[in-house]
Formats: C-alpha cells, structure tokens, sequence
C-alpha cells in the first residue's frame, strides 16, 4: 500500500471550513483514498473514502486531484467535536490491512 | 453506527497473568483486525483474519495469539502479560472488496 504524509498539527476557527491536505504520491491505479478520525481514547471512526472522483457524504467531502498524487478532506463547517487525529490512508481494493500514518491533529478553536 | 464491541474497555492485570481481550461484530463481516495503539502513536497491525480458521499475524510483532473459531468472535490472548505489553488494542472488522473498516472503542491494557 502506497504511503501518504500528511502535516502534523492544523488549527481551523469553529464554524470555518477546515480543508485537510494528503500527498500519495505513489498512489496506484487501482488504490483507494481513505478517511478517518480518532477522537481521543475512542477507536478510529471513517469519514470517507474515493478512487479518483470527488465524493461528499454527510460528514465531509473528498476532492481528489486529477492525477490523484493528492487529496483533500473538507469539513465544511468545522465544530469543536471535530477535534481529532485525522488519517488519510491508501488500499489497494480487497486488501487485507490499512497502514496508518502519524495523522493531522484538527484542532478547532472558538 | 458500526456495531463491534470489546470487553473490558479498561483492564490492569498484574504480570505474568494471562489474558483474553473480546471482540464481537454483528455485521457478519468477514474480516477482521486486531490493531495495537501506544498512546499519541500510530495504529500498527498485529493480527488479522480472512474468516473462520483464518488467521494472520500483522506487520507488527506481537506475543500476542487470536482465533476465529466464529465469524462475530475474534479474541486476542496474552499467555503471560508483561508491563511491555501496556498499550491500546484496537479490533475492526470489514466486508470484502473496499468497505471501510468498523472500529471498537478499544481496550485499554496497564500490565503493573
């Protein structure tokens, strides 16, 4: 599975849409971008995931670029329960494991 | 809501004791994962499952065993528990092809 590097630490002001950058640069064709969160002292929880177009569910959305070296995650309206651990993962489809980085610290402030 | 479950949440057990950590999935998924999480630290692979009588050790070298003797059931054992061994255990679960994978609340384990 391809490996994705992501910024350390954001901030974002609550009620700001907070836009969260991951480079895979070696992404494959037939590899998936993931999302997902760990709020602390919980287990990981997913948010979305994409293979070259951009998505949107409840939560977030997706933007994937065209050559697909990189994407970004939006919260469109960021809360102070968004505070979390943010991880982007690549997998190849019906892969056995998702490897998880360091992840991006959200930090959203009043 | 995903509906896996771990039991206990939180455990302190002295050394050399020997352990079992439970996760249940109701989804009748049939893969599932056993993660271990330092505190502040990445999530690393330490077992995982294709289905019953499927296991795989992770890219993680763990002491830990586990089984699947059911598809919902997959525990963790710990022969002989050690202050080393004091981390977060995290168990998924997921549908083939590119589902996203279900996680606990984890087990939080102090070995004194």
């Amino acid at each position: 599975d391809a490996k994705t590097t992501q910024p350390p630490s954001m901030d974002c002001a609550e009620g700001r849409a907070a836009n969260l950058p991951c480079n895979h640069s070696t992404i494959s064709g037939n590899e998936y971008v993931y999302w997902y969160r760990q709020i602390h002292s919980q287990g990981p929880q997913y948010i979305i995931h994409g293979l070259k177009n951009n998505e949107t569910n409840e939560m977030a959305s997706l933007i994937i670029t065209e050559d697909r070296k990189s994407s970004t995650l939006i919260l469109p309206h960021a809360t102070l329960r968004d505070t979390a651990v943010y991880y982007c993962i690549v997998r190849v489809v019906g892969g056995n494991k998702l490897v998880f980085g360091a992840g991006t610290i959200l930090r959203v402030k009043s | 809501e995903a509906d896996i479950y771990q039991t206990p949440r939180y455990l302190v057990i002295g050394t050399g004791k020997k352990i079992t950590l439970e996760c249940s999935q109701t989804m009748g998924h049939d893969k599932m994962y056993w993660y271990q999480q330092d505190p502040g630290m990445e999530l690393h692979l330490i077992h995982y499952s294709y289905g019953v009588n499927s296991t795989e050790k992770g890219d993680l070298s763990s002491e830990s065993t586990v089984s699947r003797i059911r598809t919902e059931h997959f525990p963790l054992t710990l022969e002989s528990a050690r202050p080393s061994h004091t981390s977060q255990y995290l168990c998924a679960s997921s549908e083939w092809g590119n589902s996203p994978l279900h996680f606990g609340n984890g087990t939080r384990l102090t070995v004194t």
